[in-house]
């Protein structure tokens, strides 16, 4: 089975833009969350997905959102970057017989300049 | 709400001897507990879990962790380290009963590192 993809793997953005970042869970997984992993504040979590309804949110400004499509792929969206905003953005997916582990994908680099 | 803590930020070891990393948990619900590991430029791989059953779980690489429910701990071991044992490891933890939507709640991370 194929694991969790993420895309792209690297993104280099300026302060203001906006980005999206994509993610495809294992194939029968429906709940997707995503987290952001900084040096200093270590890997949070931003908000998960299930069957196309965001579920829990955790503590981030509203420029962070995402949605959920019908095939459970997932996609993050940020507004108006900050520098601090640079972070490597970790998508995991849970489901099926593995409903109570997330299993993570390799990951977005976003720099903002 | 749940809290983990990594006791130590990094972990010299030289290669071939035992290792333990702590992780302790706080937590006002039951939880699942997780070792995750994570090499330089990738995502995060499970290493092991506890959901129920046995304290003692095996998982992948020869790693095992003990679950100890009074001293709210779960500690990893290895009894014999490789080179390739070099990278972060992360303890975290998620309410039983949220059915997955709480997200994980991660320690800050042990660095291993293997000294030939």
């Amino acid at each position: 089975k194929a694991g969790v993809t993420q895309t792209p793997r690297y993104l280099i953005k300026t302060r203001g833009q906006q980005v999206t970042l994509s993610c495809s869970p294992i194939s029968g997984h429906r709940s997707v969350s995503w987290y952001q992993q900084t040096p200093g504040q270590g890997l949070q979590f931003l908000f998960e997905y299930f069957s196309e309804t965001q579920r829990n949110k955790g503590n981030f400004p509203g420029r962070f959102s995402g949605r959920q499509f019908s095939n459970s792929r997932s996609e993050m969206n940020v507004s108006t970057l900050e520098l601090g905003d640079s972070a490597l953005y970790l998508c995991a997916s849970s489901g099926g017989t593995s409903s109570d582990t997330q299993y993570f994908g390799p990951g977005t680099r976003l720099t903002v300049l | 709400a749940q809290s983990v803590t990594q006791l130590d930020s990094q972990v010299p070891v030289f290669e071939e001897a035992p290792v333990e990393l702590r992780c302790n948990y706080s937590s006002s619900v039951s939880v699942y507990l997780f070792w995750y590991v994570q090499y330089p430029n990738q995502g995060l791989q499970l290493l092991l879990k506890y959901l129920s059953g046995s304290t003692l779980v095996k998982g992948i690489n020869g790693f095992e962790a003990e679950f100890n429910k009074s001293q709210t701990s779960f500690h990893l071991r290895k009894p014999s380290v490789h080179i390739s044992d070099t990278a972060e490891y992360f303890c975290a933890v998620s309410d039983r009963s949220g059915g997955g939507a709480d997200g994980l709640t991660f320690g800050k991370g042990t660095h291993l590192i293997i000294q030939p």
